[in-house]
């Protein structure tokens, strides 16, 4: 069973439309994320939620906005997607507000043509 | 706030020797340190993490790091490479008193040849 599962894996779009990226993990954990990576590999925090709520909301356009129903899930949602959106996005969880380290999935790659 | 910088961006070695990848932090408070690898098309897999107590920590794959507080620095070693540790690796941080936020440095590709 995989940990930490993130659907589509890949996911190719014009630009103005608008998609969304699942993410469900199977641990347990309360804290869930939202991480983009970029074409040099650098990846940046864009969102967590602990226990479904909104923790962390770092300085990413309002045209992103997470949802989750449970605490096993998190959805990425994106509006009027623009050429800059092409990342890979990885969702990841951990067990709480402490420093245990995250589960990574295993991505989304995110392509906009 | 909190910063990484990871010294090298490319790491070329041959299957066999030992290797040393560079991380160095910023943070005006006290912090937890983390190695991750990426192994191609891949999320990220947790190496091993500096909590508190003992400055050499030891991981999966038989790589160890190294805390130094007076030199801001969390570097990462394995005596001997294999091929399959051809990876990208990322340094990452977080400071005691947030919500687990991760920064992550750029990141180290090690290439490790036959």
């Amino acid at each position: 069973d995989t940990a930490v599962s993130q659907t589509p894996k890949y996911l190719v779009t014009q630009m103005g439309n608008d998609k969304s990226i699942k993410c469900e993990q199977n641990l347990g954990h309360d804290t869930m994320y939202w991480y983009k990576q970029d074409s040099k590999k650098f990846l940046k925090i864009m969102f967590s939620y602990n226990n479904k709520e909104l923790i962390i909301n770092e300085t990413v356009p309002n045209r992103f906005s997470p949802k989750s129903p449970d605490k096993a899930h998190l959805n990425l949602h994106i509006n009027s997607l623009e050429l800059g959106d092409s990342a890979v996005y990885f969702c990841a969880s951990s067990p709480g507000q402490r420093p245990y380290g995250y589960t990574f999935g295993s991505g989304t790659r995110l392509t906009v043509v | 706030a909190q910063s990484v910088t990871q010294l090298d961006s490319q790491v070329p070695v041959f299957e066999e020797a030992p290797v040393e990848l560079r991380c160095n932090y910023s943070s005006s408070v006290s912090v937890y340190l983390f190695w991750y690898v990426q192994y191609p098309n891949q999320g990220l897999q947790l190496l091993l993490k500096y909590l508190s107590g003992s400055t050499l920590v030891k991981g999966i794959n038989g790589f160890e790091a190294e805390f130094n507080k007076s030199q801001t620095s969390f570097h990462l070693r394995k005596p001997s490479v294999h091929i399959s540790d051809t990876a990208e690796y990322f340094c990452a941080v977080s400071d005691m008193g947030g919500y687990n936020k991760l920064i992550f440095g750029a990141g180290t590709r090690l290439a490790v040849h036959p």
